[in-house]
């Protein structure tokens, strides 16, 4: 298999300060990885494609100010939730492909307060 | 677009029971169909998948086969056991090669009780 770790694990952070969430690809290397929201009870949805060494491709209706994406290196990738709200509040997931699997990190709670 | 639609949870089963979580979906062209399991704390891991129609993913005891004619994707195991508790979501990607989405569906809570 791969492993793919999310830091933090979880986070809490007051309202309007920004919060930065890190993936890494352990032991391959990744062009591509993938961020998704989950809110409770209810499915993944993705946010973006970070792209190594190019810009982000934001999915309709993600706002690309407010989820700045940088993927700087082939095994790292970092999502800033910038001016953050309450509403921000969810629980954010990586993945990054391998071959033809994605294989996921362990997600990041964020609690805006 | 597309689409995942999964039976809703929770499901509670007895050790050794069947279980059968249902996945349906819709979308343009052909599909590749996966089911991933994410265990308490975890990060979703690949159950199995299936990349055309009539193909059958199995591990770990489980089963679905890629229905085409009712664009279903079931998750079949025969004999449940209580570490098979977690939450199954079911997938699909119609991107190729290695940088493709998933579309999930909401996910299904299953609990085994001894």
């Amino acid at each position: 298999g791969a492993v793919v770790s999310q830091h933090p694990s979880w986070v809490i952070c007051k309202s309007g300060t920004s919060v930065k969430i890190e993936c890494r690809s352990l032991d391959f290397q990744a062009t591509t990885m993938f961020w998704y929201r989950q809110f409770p009870k209810q499915s993944l949805m993705l946010m973006a494609t970070s792209n190594e060494g190019s810009k982000a491709t934001y999915e309709q209706g993600v706002e690309k100010d407010k989820f700045l994406i940088n993927h700087a290196s082939l095994t790292l990738s970092t999502l800033t939730v910038t001016s953050a709200h309450p509403e921000d509040s969810s629980f954010y997931i990586c993945s990054a492909p391998k071959v033809d699997t994605q294989y996921f990190g362990p997600g990041t709670r964020l609690t805006v307060l | 677009g597309d689409s995942v639609t999964q039976m809703e949870g929770p499901v509670t089963l007895s050790e050794e029971a069947f279980l059968t979580i249902n996945c349906t979906y819709t979308a343009t062209g052909y599909p590749s169909l996966f089911w991933y399991v994410q265990y308490p704390g975890e990060g979703l891991q690949l159950l199995l998948k299936a990349t055309k129609a009539d193909d059958k993913g199995s591990n770990k005891g489980f089963e679905a086969t890629y229905r085409k004619e009712t664009t279903s994707f079931h998750l079949e195991k025969g004999s449940v056991q209580v570490s098979d508790s977690a939450v199954y979501f079911c997938a699909l990607s119609t991107s190729g090669g290695s940088n493709y989405k998933l579309t999930f569906g909401k996910g299904t809570l299953l609990t085994v009780n001894p």
